[in-house]
């Protein structure tokens, strides 16, 4: 079954710790990025991936790390530099870079206790 | 940068009405412009998509204009059904590559028997 699988679906943080959500996908697609979901502000891009070992920050990339060893793995690192991390994290990927569907995970919610 | 404003934040509707959302964009150099649908507790899905050089794209129920000129797009679903009830979000790309997107505010849809 194709795909792109995220997890876990819940995670709590305490305050002071990284975290890291899990992003695999199986559709054999090169691009891969990585949204923050808030109440009423949309899908903000935190960082995007074209191809193994290349990413770029996104328009809310502080407080965040990726890496991009391999093609179908995208894992998001919240760090505790991140001051607000409580929101819905969504992982996406695209066949190509220029104007395709995006395919979305389930999504990770995470907490900071 | 690319700002996406989308209108209204909710949005009520009796079954069998017609409905309409809104988005305008700032960078007139973006050129493609999806629609996704986002039930409560799913994934993000793409539901509809146009390219700079469409004015307008219809699937069943569903169409989208563009007017590139006023920078807006528009949404418009036709007989609708209470399983239309979901948040709606517009996007507009990021011209350059990486197919960027930048997402509106979102709009939450209920339709109502």
């Amino acid at each position: 079954d194709g795909g792109i699988t995220q997890s876990p679906k819940y995670l709590f943080r305490k305050e002071g710790q990284n975290v890291t959500l899990s992003c695999e996908q199986n559709l054999n697609h090169d691009a891969m990025y990585w949204y923050r979901q808030d109440p009423g502000q949309g899908l903000r891009l935190i960082y995007y991936s074209q191809i193994v070992n290349d990413f770029q920050k996104g328009d809310i990339a502080e407080g965040y790390s990726v890496s991009r060893e391999k093609k179908e793995s995208f894992p998001l690192t919240v760090t505790s530099a991140q001051k607000n991390p409580t929101a819905f994290y969504l992982c996406a990927s695209t066949i190509g870079t220029t104007n395709t569907e995006a395919f979305f995970g389930q999504g990770t919610r995470l907490t900071v206790v | 940068g690319e700002n996406v404003e989308q209108h209204p934040s909710t949005l009520s509707v009796q079954e069998g009405d017609s409905a309409v959302i809104k988005c305008t964009y700032s960078d007139s150099a973006s050129n493609y412009f999806p629609w996704y649908k986002q039930e409560l507790g799913k994934r993000p899905q793409l539901i509809i998509d146009i390219r700079s050089n469409v004015g307008e794209k219809k699937d069943q129920r569903i169409a989208v204009t563009l007017n590139k000129t006023a920078k807006h797009f528009s949404l418009h679903i036709t007989e609708t059904q209470p399983e239309d009830s979901a948040v709606y979000f517009c996007a507009a790309s990021i011209p350059g590559g990486y197919n960027k997107l930048i997402f509106g505010a979102g709009t939450r849809l209920a339709v109502h028997p």
